[in-house]
């Protein structure tokens, strides 16, 4: 079984420029999460999804991160325009939808670089 | 709100000695707790996880963690250090099933030989 797989694995990119990571989950896993890594902080919680619908969305920085999961298959992730503070590592999770289901697989993340 | 505290963002152990990893949360609710481990290059890898059954958690590569709800931690240990641990470890608390993690701010552990 495939694991969750983020697309690409390193961005740079220039303050104003925009950038969109992808997040596919592992089949079959209605929930989708995105956190982040900023440098030298702890990973933070950006939004999760239950299918194709934003179940919370509470950790997203402003209106310049846009997420969709269009099908509830895939997911991206868009930062228009970029700003230096975006720079870190962008993970992505999934979980069953199931009442025991805990755990959450995190995929290999994308390191996002803004110069 | 929930949060989760690591002490020490950085710990040097030799091999062979006793890795502890401190890890203390609060929650208004009984939280359910992991520790993740983070190899270099690579995503975060699910070590353990306390779900509310035995409070003693044995996960892979011979880590074990004790949830105590008296003292609000979960610390993580190894007996015996191998090179191969050396990694980022990361503790982190949900609520319930679905809902968001909350991470603690990892630990960076150097095995020396």
């Amino acid at each position: 079984e495939a694991g969750v797989t983020q697309f690409p694995s390193h961005s740079v990119i220039e303050k104003g420029q925009t950038v969109t990571l992808r997040c596919d989950p592992i089949s079959g896993h209605d929930n989708l999460y995105w956190y982040r890594r900023v440098m030298g902080k702890e990973i933070k919680f950006l939004l999760h999804f239950v299918k194709e619908s934003k179940q919370d969305e509470s950790g997203m920085p402003n209106n310049r991160f846009l997420a969709e999961r269009t099908g509830g298959t895939y997911s991206t992730l868009k930062v228009q325009p970029a700003e230096l503070e975006d720079s870190g590592v962008y993970f992505c999770a999934s979980s069953q939808q199931l009442a025991s289901s805990y755990e959450q697989y995190f995929g290999p993340g994308t390191r996002l670089t803004v110069t | 709100a929930q949060s989760v505290t690591q002490l020490g963002s950085h710990v040097s152990v030799s091999e062979g000695a006793l890795v502890l990893l401190r890890c203390n949360y609060s929650s208004s609710v009984p939280p359910y707790l992991f520790w993740y481990v983070q190899y270099p290059n690579q995503g975060l890898q699910l070590l353990l996880k306390y779900t509310s059954a035995a409070t003693l958690v044995k996960g892979i590569n011979g880590f074990e963690a004790e949830f105590k709800k008296s003292e609000t931690s979960f610390h993580l240990t190894k007996p015996s250090a191998h090179m191969s641990d050396a990694a980022e470890y990361f503790c982190a608390v949900i609520k319930a099933a679905g809902n968001k993690l909350t991470f603690g701010g990892g630990t960076r552990v150097l095995v020396k030989p």
